[in-house]
């Protein structure tokens, strides 16, 4: 779907351990966002990049980190995970018009 | 800060009645409002947008209408139908980014 895919699907990891989600796109978009999604609270962002080494914070950003080397993988990672970080994560890139996203299918991650 | 506020968390209505979700923004400069919906297990998909230069936007069953001075954006779905069924999020514009509400889950009963 607008050439968005998300890796892994799925994931279960130790608290401490380091995870990273992986966010990939096929249409040279410059926007790439990465929220996480709970119940109660919705959508929120975590970080985002408006290009090639240029990232910037999101509402909810302690505990992650973004790097985007090349313009087509936005990489999320959780340098320590905590199981206050389990949810589902959801990437973004703005496909259409100056704001419109396209969500990629998300990753559901469980901290144990 | 940047914020936005949408009511009510949980909807029920019954099939061929009217759905009416309020979402509320911080920033005045905002100027981009859209409205995705989101199916369980599915991820959010864009249903209706509306730009700071348009009181009202309507698209079949669906329509959003924006009061820019009051900071008020509004989803009307008329003539529910059971497959209206699913999570509904609003957005606002800030700067390079979609702030989201916290949902209303619609249920329509048949």
């Amino acid at each position: 779907d607008a050439g968005i895919t998300q890796s892994p699907r799925h994931k279960v990891t130790e608290t401490g351990t380091p995870v990273t989600l992986r966010c990939h796109q096929t249409e040279n978009h410059r926007y790439m966002y990465w929220y996480r999604q709970d119940p109660g609270h919705g959508l929120r962002l975590i970080h985002y990049s408006y290009g090639v080494k240029d990232t910037d914070k999101g509402e909810v950003s302690d505990g992650y980190s973004v790097s985007r080397s090349k313009t087509e993988d936005f990489l999320l990672t959780l340098e320590s995970a905590t199981s206050s970080q389990t949810s589902v994560y959801f990437c973004a890139i703005r496909t259409g018009g100056p704001y419109g996203y396209t969500f990629g299918s998300g990753t559901r991650l469980t901290v144990v | 800060g940047e914020n936005v506020e949408q009511h009510p968390s949980t909807l029920s209505v019954q099939e061929g009645d009217s759905a009416v979700i309020k979402c509320t923004y911080s920033d005045s400069a905002s100027n981009y409002f859209p409205w995705y919906k989101q199916e369980l297990g599915k991820r959010p998909q864009l249903i209706i947008d509306i730009r700071s230069n348009v009181g009202e936007k309507k698209d079949q069953r669906i329509a959003v209408t924006l009061n820019k001075t009051a900071k008020h954006f509004s989803l009307h779905i008329t003539e529910t139908q059971p497959e209206d069924s699913a999570v509904y999020f609003c957005a606002a514009s800030f700067t390079d980014k979609l702030i989201f509400g916290t949902g209303t889950r619609l249920q329509v009963f048949p």
